[in-house]
Order: C-alpha cells, then sequence, then structure tokens
C-alpha cells in the first residue's frame, strides 16, 4: 500500500509571508494524482491543489503552488501571501489511476497544523 | 449545487452502544466514501460505494461495522457495539464515477461527525 508521509506536525508563518508544507510518498506506480487538503476546525475538506503524476508543469492555483518531484517522491505545497484564513491542518493524499472494480479512495498523511499569526 | 450532507453532527454514546451515521450525497455523484479520521492522523477510508454497490469495504471492521447504500443514493454507516476506539470524525465523500476515460473527479467531503465514545 501506498504511503504518504508529513514529517511537520506544526508550522507557523506571520501573514503576508511564504510558507512550504513538506510531502512525500512511497509507490511503485508510474501513473497516480497528488492532492493537497485543507481542513479547518469546522472540519470540512477542501481541495487546494491537485497534480497527476504524468504532468511535469508543477499545478498553482492563486497563492497555492507545489514542487513536484517525481524521481524524489516529493510533493511541497507553497503558500505565498498567507492570510489569517489560511490557518488550519493540511493533509498531503495519494490516489491510486483508474483500475477496473477497485477503489479510488485518497491515501492521506497525517497533517500538518497551520498557524499563521498578524 | 448543495453539498455533501450528514447528520448528527455530534454523538455521545457509552461503550456497548449502537450508533448510526447519515450521508446525502451531491446530486448525481455515483461514488460514496466513508472515511475514519481519528484525533491526529489522516483520514482513511472504511468503504466505498459505485452506486449501490460496494466496491471496496478491506478496511471495514466488518464484526462491528455495517455501511449500506439503498437505491444509490442516500447511505448509512453503523456501528454495533461500539468501542472506545471507534472515537473519531467519520467523513463522508461523493464524487463522479471514475469512467474508462480516466478523468479523475474531485471528492467532496462533508462536514463529519463527530463520534464519542465513553
Amino acid at each position: 500500500a501506498q504511503t504518504v508521509t508529513q514529517s511537520q506536525p506544526e508550522m507557523s508563518v506571520q501573514e503576508a509571508e511564504t510558507v512550504t508544507l513538506s510531502c512525500t510518498y512511497d509507490t511503485s506506480e508510474s501513473d497516480y494524482y497528488l492532492f493537497w487538503y485543507k481542513q479547518p476546525p469546522s472540519r470540512q475538506m477542501i481541495l487546494v491543489i491537485r497534480q497527476e503524476a504524468y504532468k511535469q508543469q508543477n499545478a498553482t492555483e492563486n497563492r497555492f503552488s507545489v514542487n513536484f518531484q517525481k524521481a524524489a517522491k516529493s510533493f511541497s505545497l507553497k503558500i505565498s501571501d498567507s492570510q489569517l484564513g489560511d490557518a488550519a491542518m493540511y493533509f498531503c493524499a495519494y490516489r491510486s489511476p483508474f483500475a477496473p472494480n477497485s477503489g479510488y479512495a485518497l491515501n492521506f498523511g497525517k497533517g500538518t497544523s497551520l498557524l499563521v499569526t498578524p | 449545487e448543495a453539498g455533501v450532507a450528514q447528520s448528527p453532527r455530534y454523538k455521545i454514546i457509552e461503550k456497548r452502544q449502537s450508533v448510526a451515521f447519515w450521508c446525502n450525497p451531491i446530486s448525481g455523484h455515483a461514488t460514496l466514501y466513508w472515511y475514519q479520521q481519528i484525533l491526529g492522523q489522516g483520514p482513511k477510508l472504511l468503504i466505498q460505494f459505485q452506486n449501490n454497490g460496494v466496491v471496496d469495504d478491506s478496511q471495514l471492521p466488518k464484526d462491528r461495522f455495517s455501511a449500506e447504500r439503498l437505491k444509490g443514493v442516500d447511505s448509512t454507516l453503523k456501528i454495533q457495539p461500539a468501542k472506545l476506539e471507534d472515537s473519531a470524525v467519520y467523513l463522508c465523500a461523493s464524487s463522479l464515477p471514475a469512467t474508462v476515460t480516466k478523468k479523475m473527479y474531485e471528492q467532496y467531503f462533508g462536514p463529519g461527525t463527530r463520534l464519542t465514545v465513553t
């Protein structure tokens, strides 16, 4: 089974600054999908950004971007111009490619708690 | 568009009692997931449905957990009898089904049910 590791239990960033959250994963598959989800205290998981492994270009969504290093099996999230509303748990997740009659469940890391200070 | 609905939001029970959680997915989403999120960890898949059929229930503790999705819409997750270690947030998610085109659809999560077993 694929494992996802987030080595930073907590991170802190000042408002307007940039922070990078780390994620590594272990897989023998060549094609897969990677995600970053945000979970605020309300518990609702919100998709932040996703990356298809076959795409070499790093995904970007407004202030959020990733650094995808396929050979190193690394998938870090960079948050630029941090805002107070970015404070939440951030989860890195892996999903296997399409396979008939199999599950497409997300395999999550343990999460990184991001604190944003004024 | 209405999101994934779950109820109740909170539940406190004593060990050995039974409990049931309800999920209503986004209209038109054939795939439904139940995840268990223990405090300090990422969500872990319990069961996945495609319409009213089970795709993956390999991590469902079948001696005490059961789930159904009658008519391929709403789903119910039941625990009987509950143990202390079942204390967790139970998340329901839904998505459009994967197809042979390999298009990957986003999973949308509900607000979760926080279960406390005393």
